[in-house]
């Protein structure tokens, strides 16, 4: 079964607007960890930011925020200010307890179009 | 500055051929990951492994092989047996044991059938 479920294959947003990109995740374990990562054209996986199921603050990282739902199991990815550089695939990934050897569960991606 | 390089970039493969994909870091992590990736797909987990000299079976294994004889190396060899090898393969580590840290990611390898 999926674990992770990004339902938006693909999104456009204008320069220096705000974008929300939705990921819902299906576990069991009390403890996990969210983490979002950035995917140029040019291939490698930039880390952008990291929620804990026990943390009872939103995470933020500069114009990146994490709208953290934890009832509803879902962990969006706000990107404020969009710049044209953030044209790119965002995946949402999580870590359960050591499954796998801390290993991550990747969704599909969302990919994200900022247009001038 | 430290982090994870991947060798080749790009890689061709022949018929019935193995070929080995490189991995090497320099961020004393002890924890490593293969992972494949197709188009349009998130990636999916090959092989890991936490501790020099052992690595375990991912979702995917099948077809594939790697070694860990030292921390700073896990290449994988991508064999005959591996029936649809063309992906984008990518190496990363982390922390052993430590769940709220990142995994760093290598630039990848593109993998090619001739």
């Amino acid at each position: 079964a999926q674990k992770i479920t990004q339902t938006q294959p693909g999104m456009f947003v204008q320069e220096k607007e705000a974008v929300t990109l939705d990921c819902t995740y299906d576990t069991s374990d009390p403890s996990y960890g969210l983490f979002w990562y950035k995917q140029p054209s040019s291939g490698e996986m930039i880390f952008l930011i990291y929620q804990g199921s026990y943390d009872q603050q939103n995470a933020t990282e500069g114009r990146y925020s994490l709208n953290f739902q934890k009832a509803r199991k879902s962990a969006n990815l706000v990107i404020s200010a969009s710049q044209l550089g953030d044209s790119a695939m965002y995946f949402c990934a999580m870590r359960e307890r050591p499954n796998s050897g801390y290993a991550l569960n990747f969704g599909k991606g969302t990919s994200l179009l900022v247009t001038p | 500055d430290g982090g994870i390089t991947q060798s080749p970039k790009y890689l061709f493969r022949k018929e019935g051929q193995n070929v080995t994909l490189s991995c090497e870091q320099n961020l004393n992590h002890d924890a490593m990951y293969w992972y494949r990736q197709d188009p349009g797909q998130g990636l999916r987990l090959i092989y890991y492994s936490q501790i020099v000299n052992d690595f375990q079976k991912g979702d995917i294994a099948e077809g594939y092989s790697v070694s860990r004889e030292k921390k700073e190396s896990f290449p994988l060899t991508v064999t005959s047996a591996q029936k649809n090898p063309t992906a984008f393969y990518l190496c990363a580590s982390s922390y052993r044991g430590r769940s709220n840290q990142p995994q760093h990611f290598g630039d990848g390898t593109r993998l090619s059938i001739l």
